[in-house]
This record gives structure tokens, C-alpha cells and sequence, in this order.
């Protein structure tokens, strides 16, 4: 499968912490894209980072990557419980157009 | 605004029945996809098109089939329901074959009796 993974399968924090969950995957990538889901609702897309960025930001989220290690990480800074959700990775691989998504971290910001 | 829905967003059917999960999307987007999700799995690809009359497989196609006749419609049928169906089936679609976001619908729950 090359399906990524996440890790950790589940995170509980504080509000105002930060939260970090990563994502390992098995082959070489044109992007790598993170996604939200809220219980009982459909995924919203955070961010998208190519293979050839190392970090990217969008307001209290930060994504890096390293393709030597086939891994990518996401921080989110300041939690609030507002972000209590799932967080999926998911890749596209090089010369595809798909995406494979890994499991998901569970994160739970307690108030 | 644009958006992508799906219909039912609840069913409950019997095993060996033909089942048709709608898709619509008014974004006018060339690619669309089906996921289902399944707890320990998270989103595995069904189908996948590329355009109208544009049909391809995915990861876990065994048992479905789509069909593309316009741009805005990926209609799911699983053409003889299984236990193993029972999932939660998500639409997905986004503009083109670059770089893209994917937007996801709401899903549909279905339950295999």
C-alpha cells in the first residue's frame, strides 16, 4: 500500500498548546496534503506542500517536510478546542494524480 | 456558491441489492473522485474520473462502478450490496490533473443488512 501514516493515532491537549502529529510515507511524491475532518462531516483541505518546499504556514499551521526521510510533520500552534478533529495526510505520488490518505491523528483540545 | 453534494446522506439496504449513491458537484471541476472510509483504514480510492465518459479504478473498486455522462454528476453503484460495504462514502472532486486540493462532499452513511 502506499498509504501514509500517522503518528500519533490519537493526541489530547490542552487549549493553547501546541499539537504536532507526522506522517510517514513509503514512495516518492509530487505533493503531500493535509486534511481536516470534523466528526460526521466530510474532509477540508489545511495545506499543501511540493516535494521541492521544506515548510510551509497558513495562520497557526505549519507543515514541513523532508523527502530524504519520507516524512512530514504538522504543528499547530495555540490550539483551541475549535480544532478538535481528525487530521489525515494524504500524497500524491510522482507521476500520479491521486491521493492515498494515511489512518488519521485523532486530536481532542481540552478547554 | 459552489459546492459539492451527495444524496442520501443515510441508507439502509439489503444485502444483494443494487445501490446508487449520487454525487453533484457545481464547480464545474474535471475530476472526481469516490473514497469510502472505514475505522483503521482511513480513506481508500473506489473510482476516479478525469473528465465525462472518463471512468478509472481505484484502490478498492471490486464490487462498484461508475459512470461520467456531464461534469457535474459521479453517480456510485454497488451493484449487488455486501456486509462489507457498509462504510461511510465520500465525493471528492477538484479542478484539474495538477497540484489541486480536493473538495469533499458531506458523505453518505451506508448500512449492508
Amino acid at each position: 500500500s502506499q498509504q501514509g501514516e500517522e503518528d500519533p493515532q490519537a493526541l489530547s491537549i490542552q487549549e493553547g498548546e501546541n499539537a504536532t502529529m507526522n506522517c510517514s510515507y513509503k514512495t516518492s511524491i509530487n505533493n503531500l496534503q493535509w486534511y481536516r475532518q470534523n466528526s460526521g462531516r466530510g474532509l477540508v483541505h489545511l495545506i499543501l506542500i511540493r516535494s521541492n518546499e521544506r515548510e510551509k504556514h497558513s495562520g497557526r499551521l505549519r507543515v514541513t517536510l523532508d523527502t530524504s526521510k519520507k516524512s512530514s510533520s504538522l504543528l499547530i500552534t495555540a490550539s483551541r478546542a475549535a480544532d478538535t478533529a481528525s487530521y489525515f495526510c494524504a500524497t500524491v505520488v510522482t507521476g500520479a494524480n491521486n491521493l492515498f490518505f494515511g489512518t488519521g491523528t485523532r486530536l481532542t483540545v481540552i478547554p | 456558491d459552489a459546492e459539492i453534494t451527495q444524496s442520501p446522506r443515510h441508507k439502509i439496504t439489503e444485502t444483494g441489492r443494487q445501490v446508487t449513491l449520487a454525487c453533484h458537484q457545481t464547480w464545474n471541476h474535471n475530476n472526481m473522485f469516490w473514497y469510502r472510509q472505514d475505522l483503521g483504514h482511513g480513506l481508500r480510492l473506489i473510482h476516479y474520473s478525469y473528465g465525462v465518459h472518463d471512468t478509472n479504478k481505484g484502490e478498492v473498486s471490486d464490487g462498484y462502478s461508475v459512470s461520467r455522462s456531464n461534469t457535474e454528476d459521479l453517480p456510485l453503484t454497488l451493484e449487488s450490496a455486501a456486509s462489507s460495504q457498509t462504510s461511510v462514502y465520500f465525493c471528492a472532486s477538484k479542478p484539474g490533473q495538477g497540484p489541486y486540493e480536493q473538495y469533499f462532499g458531506p458523505g453518505t452513511r451506508l448500512t449492508v443488512t
